[in-house]
């Protein structure tokens, strides 16, 4: 069965130090993994998919079969990141429903 | 294109009560999820449809919950009855195409609150 863990619920940076949102998942197969992001009082929208390898408001996730993982990174952290972020995976064979992570809110301290 | 459309955005209802949470997808796409989000839990699948064909509801945590999709552009969520673990914001999402790539658009949310 497919899981995805985000072990920090909450994660606080100060404005421009590099953040890190980790993610994990375990699943049999090749997964296709995505973050995506809920700003304050917006809806949830996607930020990056792993397929894509591109960089989204600063924003790049590696995925790591090796150890499972799909953190995302962003090398200098601004405030208009503070958001709740989660972590997704979806099966590339059958329907394409989405499992989330438990997300992680970060919080830029100015 | 105003998205993904839902409705009520708030309901407080109580205990015993039925609940009936509606979804416009965006016109076009085949694919209609609904989710719950809570604290402790996060975002969770309930159910999915292509093409108004409910596919998997392995999500749907009770009985007491159904949902339904009579037409391309609307679905319902129904709670009956209402309990007040209930409580949590319900997401309506959806996309175009199964391969597994395609991004869900997610609507404003429902937040559901049973005293």
């Amino acid at each position: 069965a497919q899981r995805v863990t985000q072990p920090e619920k909450l994660l606080s940076v100060f404005k421009g130090a590099p953040v890190e949102l980790k993610c994990n998942y375990s699943y049999s197969g090749s997964p296709e993994l995505f973050w995506y992001v809920q700003y304050s009082r917006q809806r949830l929208q996607l930020l990056l998919r792993h397929i894509s390898r591109e960089s989204i408001k600063g924003f790049t996730a590696d995925l790591n079969k090796g150890e499972t993982s799909f953190h995302l990174k962003k090398p200098f952290a601004q405030e208009e990141d503070s958001a709740m972020y989660y972590c997704a995976l979806t099966p590339l064979t059958g329907a394409n429903n989405l499992f989330f992570g438990t997300g992680t809110r970060l919080t830029v301290i100015p | 294109d105003a998205g993904v459309i839902q409705s009520p955005r708030h309901e407080v209802t109580e205990m015993g009560q039925e609940v009936t949470l509606r979804c416009k997808p965006i016109s076009g796409h085949d694919y209609l999820f609904w989710y719950r989000q809570t604290m402790m839990r996060g975002l969770e699948l309930l159910i999915y449809f292509n093409n108004n064909v409910p596919i998997d509801d392995s999500g749907m945590p009770e009985d007491r919950f159904s949902a339904k999709m009579p037409n391309a552009s609307f679905s319902t969520l129904k709670i009956q009855p209402s309990e007040p673990r209930d409580s949590a914001v319900y997401f309506c999402a959806s996309s175009f195409g199964g391969s597994g790539r395609e991004t869900q658009y997610f609507g404003p949310g429902t937040r559901l609150l049973v005293l």
